[in-house]
Formats: C-alpha cells, structure tokens, sequence
C-alpha cells in the first residue's frame, strides 16, 4: 500500500521568504512523486516530479523538491515566496508497478503569502 | 489545445435526482480518472478506467457510475444513492506506459445539492 502525509494543513510566509512545504510518503516500491499546485476553483497542475533520475528535481515557478529515500521526504522549496504562489499544493505518490495510475494524494496544504 | 474539458463548472441538484459531469479529453490518453475533493480531505479517487470499455471501483465508488464507450469520453453518474453528493469533482488523465506517469486535469465541476 501507498500513502501521503503532508504535515501541516497551512503554511505562511512573508513574500520573499523561504517556502518549505513538507511530504512524507510510505510506499513498498521506489516511488514515483509528484507536487501539483491548485489554484481557486480549478483543477490540479503539475509543478515537478520524480522518477529516480536525480534526486533534486527541479519545477516551473522556481519550485524544487528532494527526494530523501532515508527519510521517505519529498519537501517541496522555493528560496523567495511570491504572492502568485498563494496556492493550494498536494503531494503525490505513484508505485511504478502500478501503471494504472491509482496515484495517493495527500491531504493539501494551503500556501498563503503575507505582503 | 490539448487538455480535458469538465462540464458543467457548477452544477444544482435537488435532493434525489440523478446528474452526469461530462469529461472529454483529447490528449489521446488510454487512462481516465474521476476524483473527488472535499476541503481538507485531498483527493479520493471515484474510478478509473485504463481502456475503453473497460473501468474500476476507486476507494469511494459507492453512489456513482461511469461509462467508457469511446476513449475520449468518461461520464460521471452521481446517482441518487450518493448520500453526500456536494463536492468538487475532478476528471483526470494520463498515458499508460509513459514512465513518469503524471497526471493531466480538467478544471473540475463542483456540484451542490439543494
């Protein structure tokens, strides 16, 4: 079985501060990961993903994410907080034998960016 | 453009009438997903369908239906046996065999019981 812990349900940030969003996953098989963003009354986007190449993956807006397999942490970064990034994001988590795609999401955490 | 196109974006349903959420994808994609949103609950998948006709129970399927009959298009039934309808529905694709198996998603249809 496969499932997301994102710790903290909001996080707040001054603009032009740190953005650290955090993912837990517990999975049997090495992992596909994945952050979305979602904005008011929208759907999910894609922001950045892992598929084993590298560690550090780097996504659009300045976002990166690390994968620690010791610590099963897909932490999502971005140095310097927009206020664009106001958002809701959620931490994906994808077996690579089950290509059926049943992805796990986690519960969200709503990024708010204080002026 | 390629995307997913949800219909209707709201939708108003008295209390035991049945309603369908169009999804209509031109991505070319085998899969299909429908996803439910409730504030503070993330995403629980509804059902998924990985050809055409052909498709799977997710972890909520009790209370909805769906079809597959071409591979651009998988309807969503909330029937009337969902006892808790009101929420934001979410249709979902990807590619089978693509290794990165990321997901593509329309922009949702959120509907609210009377």
């Amino acid at each position: 079985a496969q499932s997301v812990t994102q710790l903290g349900s909001h996080v707040s940030v001054s603009e032009g501060a740190l953005v650290l969003l955090r993912c837990n996953y517990s999975s049997s098989v090495p992992p596909y990961l994945f952050w979305y963003v979602q904005y008011p009354n929208q759907g999910l986007q894609l922001l950045l993903k892992y598929t084993s190449a590298a560690t550090l993956v780097k996504g659009i807006n300045g976002f990166e994410a690390e994968f620690k397999k010791s610590e099963t942490s897909f932490h999502l970064t971005k140095p310097s907080a927009h206020m664009s990034d106001a958002a809701e994001y959620f931490c994906a988590v994808r077996g690579l034998r089950t290509n059926a795609g049943k992805s796990t999401f986690g519960d969200g955490t709503t990024l708010t960016v204080k002026p | 453009d390629g995307g997913i196109t949800q219909s209707p974006k709201y939708l108003f349903r008295k209390e035991g009438q049945n309603v369908t959420l169009s999804c209509e994808q031109n991505l070319n994609h085998d899969a299909m997903y429908w996803y439910r949103q409730d504030p503070g609950q993330g995403l629980r998948l509804i059902y998924y369908s990985q050809i055409v006709n052909d498709f799977q129970k997710g972890d909520i399927a009790e209370g909805y239906s769906v079809s597959r009959e071409k591979k651009e298009s998988f309807p969503l039934t909330v029937t009337s046996a969902q006892k808790n309808p009101t929420a934001f529905y979410l249709c979902a694709s990807s590619p089978t065999g693509l290794v990165s198996g990321e997901l593509f998603f329309g922009e949702g249809s959120r509907l609210t019981v009377l």
